[in-house]
């Protein structure tokens, strides 16, 4: 199993900001990923964040707006940039472990945009 | 098509009936499938994994039909505390494999 600890759980920043969100899992997990769940609605797929590369975008995402950082097997971080209220949602990292036996999620980060 | 799908209800259910759920896939090649409940303001959990021989956990069922290219959840003699919802998970085998969830079902059960 994995334990994910993020940061920060919730936060309310005004428009125009960035928003770095932290994610720390207490083992090393090839696969790591970024989600969004907006008011009312189900996960959605931000990114895969991969270890010493650039991150692979789902469609209707980029970098310049959601840029990742995955810097060891352990860690990753998600900046949501120039914030407007339209980022307010919730974001959470989940991990898969190696034998795809279960996905694994951080405690999601609750963000209001003002 | 959507590469998962589910109804999203709300399935409104009175306590102590039997519900079930289905969710289809659009991958052929999609290797590991699990149902998570996500309780509100909360992050998803695991229920129960999905396996093509079936398995039972308490009160809980779960189904794969590879060949049709869905999954079912079985929930028997429903209590207050299954209200929830009910989020269909499937993992690929593939070199960029990802998490893909459909979009949840939500269950209420009614007292």
């Amino acid at each position: 199993s994995a334990v994910i600890s993020q940061k920060p759980s919730r936060d309310i920043c005004q428009r125009g900001t960035s928003l770095t969100i932290q994610c720390q899992v207490d083992s090393q997990v090839t696969m790591m990923f970024w989600y969004r769940q907006q008011p009312g609605q189900s996960l959605t797929l931000i990114a895969t964040a991969n270890q010493g590369s650039e991150a692979t975008y789902e469609s209707g995402f980029v970098i310049d707006k959601f840029p990742i950082s995955r810097p060891n097997l352990t860690f990753s971080t998600l900046t949501v940039s120039n914030m407007s209220p339209e980022d307010s949602s919730i974001y959470l990292c989940s991990v898969i472990d190696t034998d795809l036996t279960e996905a694994f999620f951080g405690q999601g980060t609750r963000l209001t945009v003002v | 098509r959507k590469e998962v799908e589910q109804d999203p209800g709300p399935f409104n259910v009175p306590e102590g009936a039997t519900v079930a759920f289905n969710c289809t896939y659009s991958n052929s090649a999609s290797q590991s499938f699990f149902w998570y409940r996500q309780d509100c303001r909360k992050e998803p959990k695991l229920l129960m994994s999905v396996y093509s021989s079936g398995n039972e956990d308490g009160r809980f069922t779960a189904q794969l039909n590879r060949a049709s290219q869905y999954i079912s959840l079985l929930i028997r003699d429903s209590k207050l505390s299954d209200s929830a919802t009910y989020l269909c998970v499937v993992i690929g085998l593939q070199r960029d494999d990802k998490i893909i969830f459909g979009k949840g079902t939500r269950l209420h059960i009614l007292p």
